[in-house]
């Protein structure tokens, strides 16, 4: 079973649109989470911690469900520029990173 | 820009060669992670160093390994490529080793990856 599942999409949606990705764990044990981004061909950028109490950066929110062991992550008022693969990642003596989720916004 | 340098930014081998990777972490920066990432998955795991050793090994066979330096550089060394060591190979520094009391404690900071095809 793999540490991290997340649904690869592809998701496609017009601009202004709100999306919002899911990402289960095994590992009750995690103590960290992280969602990144990463556009095509190039490395994965820090987007967001996600931390129990759930936070916010901008049009951004992320929350953790620790009974569930899953992770999310939301966009509200997409943008053009919002396109690109969202990896989820939990942590235990590594980083463990889901397969990533792929998001076009449509003009 | 994170301030983790990879080189080179692209090579080809071909089955059966060795090949060396290099990474220069972010100043202030004493912890160095390497990753695997074919096509279409999340990256993969293959080791980390702190303070030059090993701290930390996925899943990957010994014709894998590592070196870091004492200014936190670091290499990977892949031997007898195989067709499935293609793939985009990331660098990640971070401030502290990956392990502290068995959990992960900071952020890692990726370099732009050398991408490997290996023929």
């Amino acid at each position: 079973r793999k540490e991290v599942e997340q649904d690869p999409g592809p998701f496609n949606v017009p601009e202004g649109a709100t999306v919002a990705f899911n990402c289960t764990y095994s590992n009750s044990a995690s103590q960290s989470f992280f969602w990144y981004r990463q556009d095509c061909r190039k490395e994965p950028k820090l987007l967001m911690s996600v931390y129990s109490s759930g936070n916010e950066d901008g049009r951004f929110t992320a929350q953790l469900n620790r009974a569930s062991q899953y992770i999310s992550l939301l966009i509200r008022d997409s943008k053009l520029s919002d396109s690109a693969t969202y990896l989820c990642v939990t942590t235990g003596n590594q980083f463990y990173f889901g397969t990533g989720t792929s998001l076009t916004v449509i003009p | 820009e994170t301030g983790v340098t990879q080189s080179p930014t692209h090579l080809i081998k071909t089955r059966g060669q060795q090949v060396t990777l290099r990474c220069s972490s972010q100043s202030g920066h004493n912890t160095v992670s390497w990753y695997q990432q074919a096509l279409g998955q999340g990256p993969q795991f293959i080791f980390q160093y702190y303070r030059e050793e090993e701290n930390g090994r996925g899943n990957f066979p010994p014709r894998f390994s590592g070196l870091q330096f004492p200014n936190y550089s670091s290499e990977l060394n892949v031997n007898a490529l195989e067709l499935d060591d293609s793939a985009l190979y990331l660098c990640a520094s971070s401030p502290m080793p990956a392990s502290s009391g068995g959990t992960v404690t900071d952020t890692q900071y990726f370099g732009p990856g050398t991408r490997l095809t290996v023929l």
